[in-house]
């Protein structure tokens, strides 16, 4: 079975800030799909970032950008300038290619933008 | 602006009542999911529908009674709960083929307090 590990519960940074969130995760799986979703207070969660295990190359989406370290399981989201609406809950998922169906995800992480 | 509707968004129900949870999507996506999500906490998966065909149930109680009448809808048919059932239940889709990204494209929610 797969675990997702998010060791920070809370965090906060300051307006046009940078901020890291870890992810750890466990799987014997050497293909698979890993997940940075999105929660706003009261609001949909949205899919921030992905990345495919197969792709050496980190995956980013304008201020998002993830440092992907395979073989230490590991898979941190950085976002730069951080902005007032960046404040969620943020979840990192995993998913196995041949199993579409089924996400693990972690406990998450809330993170506070401050002005 | 949400691709997957969901409705009601708010639900207040008594442990003998009858009610149910709708949700629509029309991306074309052939994968839908049910997940139970606590305050604070990551979504919990009870259902998933492949080809409108139930092929995950997560272990949850007959008085969650999923239906998937086709291919853009997804039911959830709720019957005798408890008030620890009260929570925020989403709805998600995806694409089900091999080949596809294993994003997950979430409704805003019902929200729902057993009484």
């Amino acid at each position: 079975a797969q675990t997702v590990t998010q060791s920070q519960p809370e965090m906060s940074v300051q307006e046009a800030e940078t901020v890291t969130l870890s992810c750890t995760y466990d799987t014997s799986e050497s293909n698979y799909y890993l997940f940075w979703y999105k929660q706003p207070p009261s609001r949909q969660m949205i899919l921030v970032i992905r990345q495919e295990a197969y792709k050496q190359q980190n995956a980013t989406e304008n201020r998002f950008s993830v440092n992907f370290q395979k073989a230490a399981k590991s898979f941190s989201l950085k976002i730069s300038d951080s902005q007032l609406g960046d404040t969620a809950m943020y979840f990192c998922a995993f998913m196995r290619n041949t199993n579409a169906g089924k996400s693990t995800f972690g406990d998450g992480t809330t993170l506070t933008v401050k002005p | 602006d949400t691709e997957v509707t969901q409705t009601p968004k708010h639900l207040v129900m008594g442990m003998t009542n009858k009610k149910s949870l709708k949700c629509e999507q029309h991306m074309g996506h052939r994968a839908m999911y049910w997940y139970k999500q606590k305050a604070k906490k990551p979504p919990e998966l009870m259902f998933v529908y492949s080809y409108e065909k139930l092929s995950i149930n997560e272990s949850v109680p007959s008085r969650f009674s999923p239906e998937c009448p086709n291919s853009s809808l997804l039911n959830l048919h709720l019957h005798a709960l408890q008030p620890e059932d009260s929570a925020l239940y989403l709805c998600a889709s995806s694409g089900a083929s091999l080949t596809n990204t294993g994003e997950l494209f979430f409704g805003e929610g019902s929200r729902l307090t057993v009484l």
